[in-house]
C-alpha cells in the first residue's frame, strides 16, 4: 500500500484565496482524522470522519474552514478565505478501524504557506 | 486523559540504546500507553503500545512499570535514523491520540 496520501505538498496563496487539500487514506481504513502543526500550537486535531461520517469538527478553528469526506477513499479540507495565521502544515491520518485504540497512519503533509 | 510527562530532549550514541521515560502518574485502569515520533518534516509514525504487560515489536520496547505510573520506550540499538521527536500518548479506547510536545532525541555519531 502506498500509505496515506496528501496534496499538494507545498502550497504558497495569498490572503483571501481559497485553499484545498486532499487526502487520500489507506484503503479499508475506516477513520480519517486532520490535523494542524505549527511550532506554537504543535500538532491539533482538526476533524475526524468514521465511515465518512463527520464524528467530532470540535477542533475545526472556525468557519473559514470545512472539511468532507464523500467517499472512503478521499476527504479535502478547504480554508476559504485563507488567512496568514492559518500557515503551518496539515497532516491527514488514517486508522484501520474503530475501537482500534491511537494506531494511526499520517500521510506526509501539505505545508500551507499564506502570505 | 491522563497527562504525561517526557523531558524536552536527550542525546544517544550511535549503536547504543535509547532509553525515553514519560511519567503518567495519573493514569486510569483503562488507559493504554501510546509511542509516536515524527522525524523531520514528516508525518508522526506510529511505535509501540501497552496497557499492562511490556511489549516489544520491530521497531522499539515498551516497559511500563507495575503501578503503571510510568514507561520507557527503549531503541536497543539507536541510528542517525531514529533522531527525531517521540510523543508519548496516554488514552483510554478511542482512537484520536492528543500529542504534546514529547522528547526530542538526537542520536550522534
Amino acid at each position: 500500500d502506498a500509505g496515506v496520501i496528501q496534496s499538494p505538498r507545498h502550497e504558497v496563496t495569498e490572503m483571501g484565496q481559497e485553499v484545498t487539500l486532499r487526502c487520500k487514506p489507506i484503503s479499508g481504513h475506516n477513520s480519517l482524522f486532520w490535523y494542524r502543526q505549527t511550532m506554537m500550537r504543535g500538532l491539533e486535531l482538526l476533524i475526524y470522519f468514521n465511515n465518512n461520517v463527520p464524528i467530532d469538527d470540535s477542533g475545526m478553528p472556525e468557519d473559514r474552514f470545512s472539511a468532507k469526506m464523500p467517499n472512503a477513499s478521499f476527504s479535502t479540507l478547504k480554508i476559504q478565505p485563507s488567512e496568514p495565521r492559518d500557515s503551518a502544515v496539515y497532516f491527514c491520518a488514517s486508522s484501520l478501524r474503530e475501537g482500534r485504540v491511537g494506531e494511526q497512519y499520517f500521510g506526509p503533509g501539505t505545508r500551507l504557506t499564506v502570505t | 486523559d491522563a497527562k504525561t510527562t517526557q523531558p524536552p530532549s536527550m542525546d544517544c550514541a550511535e549503536g547504543r540504546a535509547a532509553n525515553l521515560p514519560c511519567n503518567h502518574s495519573t493514569i486510569s485502569g483503562n488507559e493504554y500507553v501510546y509511542w509516536y515520533r515524527q522525524i523531520h518534516s514528516q508525518g508522526p509514525q506510529y511505535i509501540i503500545h501497552g496497557l499492562k504487560n511490556n511489549e516489544t515489536n520491530e521497531m522499539a520496547s515498551l516497559i511500563i512499570t507495575e503501578d503503571r505510573k510510568s514507561s520507557t520506550l527503549i531503541l536497543p540499538h539507536a541510528t542517525l535514523r531514529d533522531t527525531a521527536v517521540y510523543y508519548c500518548i496516554v488514552r483510554v479506547t478511542s482512537y484520536i491520540p492528543t500529542f504534546g510536545r514529547g522528547t526530542s532525541l538526537i542520536v550522534h555519531p
